[in-house]
């Protein structure tokens, strides 16, 4: 069955510098969304990739999706102790409507 | 504009014990999906209901079964509980025009179950 992966799975950076996570799916996607979960919280939707080669972003992060559509990632730039949290790649599985999760990456910032 | 509502927040059951858990979608969803989460992992999906009939099922064992009622409201039952299904259970909403895979989730605080 589909398997997403991402590394690395824990990230410890000093504030202010960058942060990156790789998503890998064994599958090709026909999209792939983010989300971040506080220590304590829920997942919240951060964003969703369509198109190959896509790139978005939001403020001081910047998401991709690869050409073949099978891999993404996340890099955040100059991160701020509000940035820590679980960062997660989701990809429809299969021919299904359900999302696989990848088993995140762990973003802790020390000031 | 009410997000997603699961009750309860916390549940402390015995194995063997049956649970239900519950949730309201956000206003103008009509799909809802459960997921289980382990600590330190990712969710793992469950299943999706949408028109009040499961559409979609994960890897999870009969034990685990779901209801959507007429107000798109669903409830979450286990039965013969583990050990083993102690986590934080996840439930999402979405419009569910295209299905869930594609829609975005939204999901709601969490029931932490802990079977002693």
């Amino acid at each position: 069955g589909q398997q997403v992966m991402q590394i690395p799975q824990y990230q410890h950076v000093q504030e202010g510098e960058d942060f990156t996570t790789y998503c890998n799916s064994s599958t090709t996607l026909s999209n792939i969304q983010w989300y971040k979960q506080r220590p304590g919280g829920h997942p919240v939707f951060l964003i969703q990739l369509v198109k190959s080669g896509e790139v978005k972003k939001q403020k001081r992060l910047t998401f991709q999706f690869g050409e073949a559509k099978k891999n993404s990632s996340l890099h955040i730039t100059a991160t701020q102790t509000t940035d820590v949290g679980t960062y997660f790649c989701a990809g429809p599985r299969d021919a299904g409507n359900m999302l696989t999760f990848g088993g995140g990456t762990r973003l802790m910032v020390k000031p | 504009d009410a997000g997603v509502t699961q009750s309860p927040t916390h549940l402390i059951k015995t194995r063997g014990q049956q649970v239900t858990l519950r949730c309201s979608p956000k206003s103008g969803h009509d799909t809802v999906s459960w997921y289980q989460q382990a600590l330190g992992q990712g969710p793992q999906f469950i299943f999706q209901y949408y028109e009040e009939e499961e559409r979609q099922r994960g890897n999870f064992p009969d034990r685990f079964s779901g209801h959507q009622f007429p107000n798109y409201s669903s409830e979450l039952n286990v039965n013969a509980l583990l050990l083993g299904d102690s986590a934080l259970y996840l439930c999402a909403s979405s419009p569910g025009t295209r299905g869930g895979g594609t829609d975005t989730q939204y999901f709601g605080p969490g029931t932490r179950l802990t079977v002693l």
